[in-house]
């Protein structure tokens, strides 16, 4: 157990919709990073936040946003959904505020869009 | 753009054979990670590499960092069927970039 949490494990919707995925970090982590997974892209960093603010950016959609809260907890919003945006998202957290950084994942949200 | 190649995509191995996965940088790292993710799992850390030419070890794993640091190597000595999953390295530019190279995916036959 990496000590991030992430819900909901599974997610299915249709196309066009908009949904909302959920990270708690370890106790302790400033950091929240989101990561995209998919068969065809591999893993893609989507975007970094510390201690509130937004730190890095990746290859994260303009249909797609993040924030991280006041109690550090992190959410990612995905909206007007599309088939190709099914695959695995993955949160991690890590410490300090430097992406390359050791990182701990969570166990991911399955995003089937139909 | 920056770009981190990792190969071979796949290796299946017999049990006790060596493993060894390759990532290469078209632009010099600042460190390069590895990490292993398990069929069903997540990337779980094993190590970062810093300086160039850093050799790192742990027990059956030996993990190198090119000496221009632009490329590594992931060596498993005698594999196990616990090796089994998907190795990628992550190599940062710089503090504010980490790409994934595309994993290379390990099987083993007992």
């Amino acid at each position: 157990d990496s000590g991030v949490t992430q819900t909901p494990k599974h997610l299915i919707t249709a196309t066009g919709q908009r949904v909302t995925l959920r990270c708690s970090p370890r106790s302790g982590d400033l950091s929240v990073y989101w990561y995209q997974q998919s068969l065809d892209q591999g893993l893609q960093f989507l975007i970094q936040y510390y201690n509130g603010e937004e730190r890095a950016k990746g290859n994260i959609l303009e249909r797609f946003s993040a924030q991280q809260f006041p109690d550090l907890h992190s959410e990612l919003n995905l909206s007007s959904l599309e088939l190709g945006d099914s695959a695995l998202y993955f949160c991690a957290s890590s410490v300090g505020n430097r992406l390359n950084t050791e990182a701990f994942f969570g166990q991911g949200t399955r995003l089937t869009v139909v | 753009g920056q770009q981190v190649m990792q190969i071979p995509q796949y290796q299946h191995v017999q049990e006790g054979e060596d493993f060894t996965t390759y990532c290469n940088s078209s632009t010099t790292l600042s460190n390069i990670q590895w990490y292993k993710q398990r069929p069903g799992g997540h990337p779980v850390f094993l190590i970062q590499l810093v300086k160039s030419g850093e050799v790192k070890k742990q027990k059956r794993l030996t993990f190198q960092f090119g000496e221009a640091k632009k490329n590594s190597s992931l060596h498993i000595t005698a594999t196990q069927t616990t090796d089994v999953g998907t190795y990628f390295c992550a190599g940062a530019p710089n503090n504010n970039d980490m790409r994934f190279g595309a994993g290379t995916r390990l099987t083993v036959k007992p």
